[in-house]
């Protein structure tokens, strides 16, 4: 496997369940983001990790539990979500150290369907 | 707070024509870099081209080239010799050099090249 990889590609879960989103990064990267793409909005900053600590929380609803293991791991665990966190959820790595101009590249995307 | 404004929010150009994808930005920060991605049907963001404010050239990577005028605030894309595959969304970003680690996009641009 190269590059960022994410799974599953495609979630579908009902408002009472308990699901993981996992993305694994094979960059030797130090960073690790999760984003939410809704329809016709902008890309949203969720989570931010460097070297395993998370740096960022977006102001995200408590509903959506990052966890990240290692540099080259990061989950996102939801429980109880609502319809309208149906989206595209793109994970993103960096290498280099907090800020700087390295460019994140990102995963395929975990299509999120809440039911 | 950085801001991102894409104003075309769909395109129609010829197979082998160049094209021109705008992008103006707004930030107070004095050192920062601009992205370009692009989304095929399938969700994966791909990384095209970066450009930081102090480059003095413009920046190049094969068909894409960034018109980047920074007095004007604007970082335009220009993809020359389209073909059927560029058909996607792109996106322009913009992150700060220094301080919080957010990747601020635009809304995009719908690119349909027409055969």
């Amino acid at each position: 496997e190269t590059g960022v990889t994410q799974t599953p590609r495609h979630l579908v879960m009902g408002m009472t369940n308990k699901k993981s989103l996992k993305c694994e990064q094979h960059l030797g990267h130090n960073a690790m983001y999760w984003y939410k793409q809704s329809a016709k909005k902008p890309l949203e900053l969720m989570f931010v990790y460097n070297f395993k600590e998370q740096t960022e929380n977006n102001s995200v609803p408590s509903r959506f539990s990052p966890e990240c293991p290692n540099s080259s791991h990061l989950f996102l665990h939801l429980h109880t979500l609502q319809p309208e966190d149906s989206a595209l959820y793109l994970c993103a790595s960096r290498g280099g150290t907090s800020g700087g101009t390295d460019t994140q590249y990102f995963g395929p995307g975990t299509r999120l369907t809440v039911l | 707070a950085q801001k991102i404004t894409q104003t075309q929010p769909g395109m129609f150009v010829q197979e082998k024509e160049a094209v021109t994808l705008d992008c103006t930005y707004d930030t107070s920060d004095p050192s920062y870099g601009l992205f370009w991605y692009k989304q095929p049907s399938s969700g994966e963001m791909i990384f095209l081209i970066y450009q930081g404010s102090y480059d003095q050239q413009n920046a190049t990577e094969g068909r894409y080239s960034l018109n980047f005028q920074k007095a004007r605030k604007s970082a335009n894309l220009v993809i020359s010799a389209s073909q059927l595959g560029d058909s996607a969304m792109y996106f322009c970003a913009m992150r700060p050099n220094f301080g919080n680690e957010k990747l601020t996009f635009g809304t995009g641009t719908r690119l349909t090249i027409i055969p």
